[in-house]
């Protein structure tokens, strides 16, 4: 049994592009919520996704938007980058309302 | 606002010592206080935690306290070992907005000494 998955492992983007990155669920699970952690803090809550919505926001501007599908895979969308956004990118996975969520190993994105 | 936040960036420990790794919250709202351990390159991975209207709770080799008093959660770690040196974190869990949200402390690096 795979546990999370993302992609790619790691990113390289200039200012101003725009990047996706890919997240698939632990088998089971339904809801996917997304981190940003920059280097040597914890990890910031950006959104949550359950039943292909967005459910729960954290303090983040609207150039960061995501998505889920059908088969409660998600991406993580991140327009118009910045430096500032250079951090590791990790989704956790979970069922609807479980305390535990399970972490995939995240995508390094640096910005230059 | 809501804040978890960790007393010292740094932990060092020798082998087969106990370990106690400390952590404030600010947020009285949250259901659960969580733990998690993070490796070089990978991500935060659960180790225990502990239900908002408990003070203890015992896991193998890990034990968690929870102080609602002064808003204090620790994780102790015993006979630690030299795959215990990792990243620990605090969490808590709010349930506001429908969703299992967590908030993260910034973390507290354990070394472990031979």
């Amino acid at each position: 049994d795979a546990g999370v998955t993302q992609s790619p492992t790691h990113l390289i983007k200039t200012r101003g592009q725009q990047v996706t990155l890919r997240c698939s669920p632990k088998s089971g699970h339904d809801t996917v919520s997304w981190y940003q952690q920059a280097l040597g803090q914890g990890p910031q809550f950006i959104f949550q996704y359950y039943e292909e919505e967005e459910r729960q926001r954290g303090n983040f501007p609207d150039r960061f938007s995501g998505h889920q599908f059908p088969n409660y895979s998600s991406e993580l969308n991140v327009n118009a980058l910045l430096l500032g956004d250079s951090a590791l990118y990790l989704c956790a996975s979970s069922l609807q309302g479980a305390r535990e969520q399970y972490f995939g190993p995240g995508t390094r994105l640096t910005v230059t | 606002g809501e804040s978890v936040g960790l007393h010292l960036p740094t932990l060092s420990v020798q082998e087969g010592d106990n370990s106690i790794i400390n952590c404030a919250y600010s947020n009285s709202a949250s259901d659960y206080f969580i733990w998690y351990k993070q490796e070089s390159g990978k991500g935060p991975q659960f180790i225990i935690d502990i239900r908002s209207n408990m003070d203890k709770r015992q896991g193998q080799r890990v034990t968690v306290l929870l102080n609602k008093t002064v808003k204090h959660l620790s994780l102790q770690i015993a006979a630690t070992q030299p795959g215990d040196s990792a990243v620990y974190f605090c969490a808590e869990r709010g349930l506001t907005g429908g969703g299992n949200k967590l908030t993260f402390g910034t973390g507290t690096q354990l070394k472990v000494e031979l």
